[in-house]
């Protein structure tokens, strides 16, 4: 069974950066692709971007692209995204994904989510 | 990139009635590659249909999914207490992965 636990809550000022983790463990981690979604508070899902875990490649949501960065640590089977620039509409929760063996595949299984605040 | 439209936004309904959410994409988009998952409030999105009408592990037969090309219909046979929530189609097979503005099945 995977699982993946992110990490907690963060409270940023504009202009600040945050980067977040999510920890994969159960299965082959080399053999995903891990995915970051957006959810503003009472808004819908933003895919951002993947990796993949293997080689460490990466593609983006144009949206996001230049301002999110996703990269992991193999040793550690954890993926982060690092968000920078924020800005107050950047407030929200932000859930790993892990998607299947290859691309094409849908999100099987969800994190936790991390809320980002962004407030001066 | 593909748009996905959901609709209707809120579907106000009663426990044992039928549910039928429809999701239409801006261009024609292949099924095996057409999802939908369901939130409940404060909680993470969870899968429920994959490949257009595959359901996912440990998912009832009382959700079902069908369509092709645009459109792509989830239906909830009869509803039950836990099944009010939102749902989202999720459209994963190009280079840019799109999900719907989500449907909220409301009593």
């Amino acid at each position: 069974q995977v699982q993946l636990v992110q990490s907690g809550a963060e409270v940023k000022k504009p202009g600040a950066s945050v980067k977040l983790s999510c920890k994969v463990s159960g299965g082959d981690f080399s053999k995903y692709f891990i995915h970051w979604v957006r959810q503003a508070p009472g808004q819908g899902l933003e895919w951002m971007g993947w990796i993949n875990a293997g080689i460490g490649n990466t593609r983006y949501s144009q949206k996001f692209q230049g301002r999110a960065s996703i990269t992991r640590d193999a040793s550690a089977t954890t993926v982060y995204v690092e968000m920078s620039s924020l800005r107050g509409d950047d407030t929200a929760v932000f859930f790993c994904a892990r998607g299947g063996q290859g691309l094409g595949r849908p999100f099987f299984n969800w994190g936790q989510g991390s809320l980002v605040s962004v407030s001066s | 990139e593909t748009l996905l439209t959901q609709s209707p936004g809120t579907l106000s309904l009663s426990p044992g009635e039928r549910a039928t959410l429809s999701c239409r994409a801006s261009q024609t988009i292949a099924a095996s590659y057409l999802a939908w998952y369901q939130q409940k409030p404060g909680q993470s999105p969870t899968l429920l249909i994959y490949g257009t009408s595959t359901r996912a592990s440990d998912i009832p037969d009382r959700f079902s999914g069908s369509g092709s090309g645009t459109d792509f219909t989830l239906t909830i046979s009869r509803l039950e207490p836990e099944d009010f929530a939102v749902y989202y189609c999720h459209h994963y097979g190009d280079s840019q992965l799109p999900f719907g503005g989500g449907t909220k099945v409301e009593i």
